[in-house]
């Protein structure tokens, strides 16, 4: 089945301490994207990768980092989380500029208290 | 940088009522996406419409892009219609970026 895949689903963790949600698609797409949804504020990019080793900043990607060693995983890091970081993530890929329909992942439910 | 506007923010409807939810865009586009987010938080993809009419079962969808504006219809509403419907659009100047409207919250009731 044609996927994107997140994990975890859900993750509470605690100020400062290290983590990496997973993205991986099957789907052999060139683009991928990392979003944030929060209320108020709506579905912001983070960051976006338009293949291997070609990532580039999106309109919030202060305290985030990604890499792009493989075409179908795309890991977003958070090096040391804070509350405002507290947020539903989502992964998305799409084939390309010319079939540019994007997919999204299930969604990461992080807290960071 | 491109403005996405969605209609109406709320909407409520008895089982077995039709509506339409609009989308809105300043500029020109090279995709537009509607999707279904669902009580999980899920968002399934119902149509890629940068142009033109689809129809799937009882949803369709139609974008006059010239006009800059697109139409999701939903026919014979379900409980399970229920969740928030939001419109994305890329650019054709920033492909890479959907931008997403505030998103239409839809509630149907037995």
């Amino acid at each position: 089945e044609a996927q994107v895949t997140q994990n975890p689903r859900y993750l509470i963790t605690v100020t400062g301490k290290k983590l990496t949600v997973t993205c991986s698609q099957n789907m052999n797409h060139e683009y991928m994207s990392w979003y944030r949804q929060d209320p108020g504020l709506g579905l912001r990019q983070i960051y976006y990768s338009m293949n291997v080793e070609v990532t580039d900043k999106g309109d919030v990607p202060e305290g985030y980092k990604v890499s792009r060693k493989e075409k179908r995983n795309f890991p977003l890091i958070l090096e040391s989380p804070s509350p405002n970081q507290t947020s539903l993530y989502f992964c998305a890929s799409s084939p390309g500029a010319r079939e540019p329909e994007a997919f999204f992942g299930q969604g990461t439910r992080l807290t960071v208290v | 940088g491109i403005q996405v506007e969605q209609s109406p923010p709320d909407l409520i409807l008895q089982e077995g009522a039709n509506s339409t939810l609009r989308c809105n865009f300043s500029d020109s586009v090279n995709n537009l996406q509607w999707f279904h987010q669902n009580p999980w938080g899920q968002l399934i993809n119902l149509f890629y419409i940068p142009s033109g009419t689809k129809q799937n079962g009882r949803l369709s969808a139609t974008t006059v892009a010239t006009e800059r504006y697109s139409l999701l219809y939903i026919s014979s509403s379900q409980t399970t219609d229920s969740g928030v419907y939001f419109c994305a659009v890329a650019a054709n100047t920033g492909f890479q970026k959907l931008v997403f409207g505030t998103g239409t919250r839809l509630l149907v009731s037995p």
